[in-house]
């Protein structure tokens, strides 16, 4: 079964500083890995996939993920934090159910604040 | 059309009362997927429909939840006897997947707020 763990449930940068949100997952084979975004009041944007390409995967408006097989994990980083920047994140794991579903297992979702 | 749509975006019904939920995909996707979110949580997934069939229903959490999606395309979620539980954000997401070809890309609808008073 596969499983989703977001270490942070909620976190703060100042705007101009750096942002890594941390991501660790479980998966008996090989997964698919996403982070998406969702805005109050708006629905969910997918920010990047990683799909057994680089493991360097880099996404829109300036984010990035490395996936670490041996660190099971995907952590999101972004080198400069922008106010349009706040909003909830989720990690997300895909794999096969055995039924030739995809289905999306989501975190409990980390929610990022900018300071100005 | 542009992305996947649902109607309606909120909805506020009475305790035993019945919804339906409607979600309408992005022209020419085949995998249709709902998913739960409540206050706090991330989406939890409940059902997923290739073409016009129920091929993993597996996430519905009893019987009195119920999809169906008759022409393979748009898709209304049921459901019987509603409860305060029930409250929550209700997703719809699509994609162009064919059975057994390996994840594609899911694209969520705006969701539709349910309220069960």
């Amino acid at each position: 079964a596969q499983s989703v763990t977001q270490l942070d449930s909620h976190v703060s940068v100042s705007e101009g500083t750096p942002v890594l949100l941390r991501c660790n997952y479980s998966s008996s084979y090989s997964p698919s890995l996403f982070w998406y975004v969702q805005h109050p009041n708006k629905g969910l944007q997918l920010l990047l996939k990683y799909t057994s390409a680089a493991t360097l995967v880099k996404g829109i408006n300036g984010f990035e993920a490395e996936f670490k097989k041996s660190e099971t994990s995907f952590h999101l980083t972004k080198p400069s934090a922008h106010m349009s920047d706040a909003a909830e994140y989720f990690c997300v794991v895909s794999e096969d159910s055995g039924a030739g579903s995809y289905q999306l297992t989501f975190g409990k979702g980390t929610k990022l604040s900018v300071i100005p | 059309g542009a992305g996947v749509s649902q109607t309606p975006s909120n909805k506020v019904t009475e305790k035993g009362k019945y919804v339906e939920l409607r979600c309408d995909p992005i022209s020419g996707h085949t995998a249709l997927y709902w998913y739960r979110q409540s206050l706090g949580q991330g989406p939890e997934f409940l059902i997923y429909f290739q073409g016009t069939g129920a091929a993993d229903d597996s996430g519905l959490p009893n019987d009195r939840f119920f999809a169906v999606r008759p022409e393979g395309s748009v898709s209304t979620l049921k459901i019987q006897r509603t409860e305060r539980g029930d409250s929550a954000v209700y997703l719809c997401a699509s994609s162009f997947q064919k059975a057994a070809s390996g994840t594609n890309t899911q694209y969520f609808g705006p969701g539709t707020r349910l309220t069960v008073l």
